[in-house]
């Protein structure tokens, strides 16, 4: 089976731009997780999607991420504008109901100059 | 809240010698427990999970981990380490499906596979 794709794999853009990242989750794969890893530290949650409704949005940092989970398969997570802050990795993670752990994918650097 | 310690950040082993990534949660009562891998360029790789049970556990690629809830402890071991097991490796605990399977990882254990 396919698995978590994301892209872009790498994205480069300025203070201030809007950048759209994009998580395809494993087909039929209610759970869509979006987890973040800043530079040195540890990949911290963001949020959960179950099919196209969110689960728990706790981890968001400040209104300028917004994610969406149109018709709950893939899923996007907009950052506008972005500030140098927001640098580092995301990552998409996608599960089955219950619970057998997640199955990630590559993630998407970020890096805001 | 649940937090997750992995003491050492960097550790370097010679190829063959065996290998022990230490990792201390805290959390009030037994969490369900992971170790994943990230290797260069790639996703996080699931690694083994503990649950309940048997506190040994076994997973792939060799590795193994013990659950000891005395010391809030779950440290992952290799018997040999091979060159390929050059990557980063981090520890994560789960409050499971009440906690709507949300994840706290550590900060990585980096390892270092001397040839």
């Amino acid at each position: 089976e396919a698995g978590v794709t994301q892209f872009p794999s790498h994205s480069v853009i300025e203070k201030g731009q809007t950048v759209t990242l994009r998580c395809d989750p494993i087909s039929g794969h209610d759970n869509l997780y979006w987890y973040r890893r800043v530079m040195g530290k540890e990949i911290k949650f963001l949020l959960h999607f179950v099919k196209e409704s969110k689960q728990d949005e706790s981890g968001m940092p400040n209104n300028r991420f917004l994610a969406e989970r149109t018709g709950g398969t893939y899923s996007t997570l907009k950052v506008q504008p972005a500030e140098l802050e927001d640098s580092g990795v995301y990552f998409c993670a996608s599960s089955l109901q219950g619970w057998d752990g997640y199955t990630f994918g590559s993630g998407t650097r970020l890096t805001v100059v | 809240a649940q937090s997750v310690t992995q003491p050492d950040i960097h550790i370097t082993v010679s190829e063959g010698a065996s290998l022990e990534l230490r990792c201390n949660y805290s959390y009030g009562a037994t969490p369900y427990l992971f170790w994943y891998v990230q290797s260069p360029g790639q996703g996080l790789q699931l690694l083994l999970k503990y649950f309940s049970g048997d506190t040994l556990v076994q997973g792939i690629k060799g590795f193994e981990a013990e659950f000891k809830r005395s010391q809030s402890s779950f440290n992952l071991r290799k018997p040999s380490v091979h060159w390929s097991d050059a990557a980063e490796y981090f520890c994560a605990v789960s409050k499971g499906t009440g906690g709507g399977n949300k994840l706290t990882f550590g900060t990585g254990t980096q390892l270092k596979v001397e040839l």
